[in-house]
């Protein structure tokens, strides 16, 4: 059973404008979500993470959403540059010493100029 | 700084043999996190080594396993490979091994079982 579901393999967006990923969960345990970017034939790169005492965090250009009633969160991208274009994955863990993500299936998103 | 390194980058091997994998994470991580990758599972994760000890595993056969030494460095073995063992396998590292650590990823070995 997938813990971590990200629906849209796929999201295209125009330069400039606003990209939201989503990524649903069902384990009420998890501790901290993270997202991750990810460049064919290049591991996984950090983008952002988000506590579950908090329902927003933001970094420049890249905030992230939490909803833990609707078990639910996003990421926001503005605006959007091409250079943003890869998967993008959710991740989440649980508290103290467990340091193993689980991961959604990603999102692919392109941004065109 | 050397980010996390893995060797090798490539390998092809057929059914049956066994497979070892290298990771060197980042100066000063003790944490070592194991993960594959395919098109139809997506990332999942394998194991994670802290201080030489495995501190959680992942849902694999016990084909799949690993090792992480004094110098934080770590190995995976998959023995008896199988055709869907094939994936890219990653691995990540870590200051400390807890939740919201931020897991820094290498770029991969991909593994191709003929």
């Amino acid at each position: 059973d997938q813990q971590v579901k990200q629906n849209s393999p796929s999201l295209s967006v125009q330069e400039g404008r606003i990209s939201i990923l989503n990524c649903d969960y069902t384990n009420s345990m998890f501790d901290y979500f993270l997202w991750y970017k990810k460049y064919p034939a290049e591991g996984p790169t950090f983008l952002i993470s988000i506590s579950s005492i908090k329902d927003k965090n933001e970094d420049g250009r890249f905030t992230v959403f939490l909803n833990k009633s609707a078990k639910h969160l996003s990421l926001h991208i503005v605006p959007s540059q091409p250079g943003d274009s890869a998967v993008y994955f959710c991740a989440a863990n649980y508290g103290g010493s467990q340091g193993n993500l689980i991961f959604g299936k990603g999102t692919k998103l392109s941004v065109k100029p | 700084k050397a980010g996390v390194t893995q060797t090798p980058r490539y390998l092809i091997k057929t059914r049956g043999q066994q497979v070892t994998l290298s990771c060197s994470p980042i100066s000063g991580h003790r944490s070592v996190s194991w993960y594959q990758q395919t098109p139809g599972q997506g990332l999942q994760f394998l194991f994670e080594y802290f201080s030489e000890t495995q501190r959680n595993k992942g849902n694999f056969p016990g084909r799949f396993s690993g090792r992480q030494f004094s110098n934080s460095r770590s190995e995976m073995n998959v023995s008896t490979l199988e055709l869907g063992d094939s994936a890219l396998y990653l691995c990540a590292s870590s200051k400390l091994a807890g939740a919201g650590d931020e897991q820094f990823f290498g770029p991969g070995t991909r593994l191709t079982v003929l």
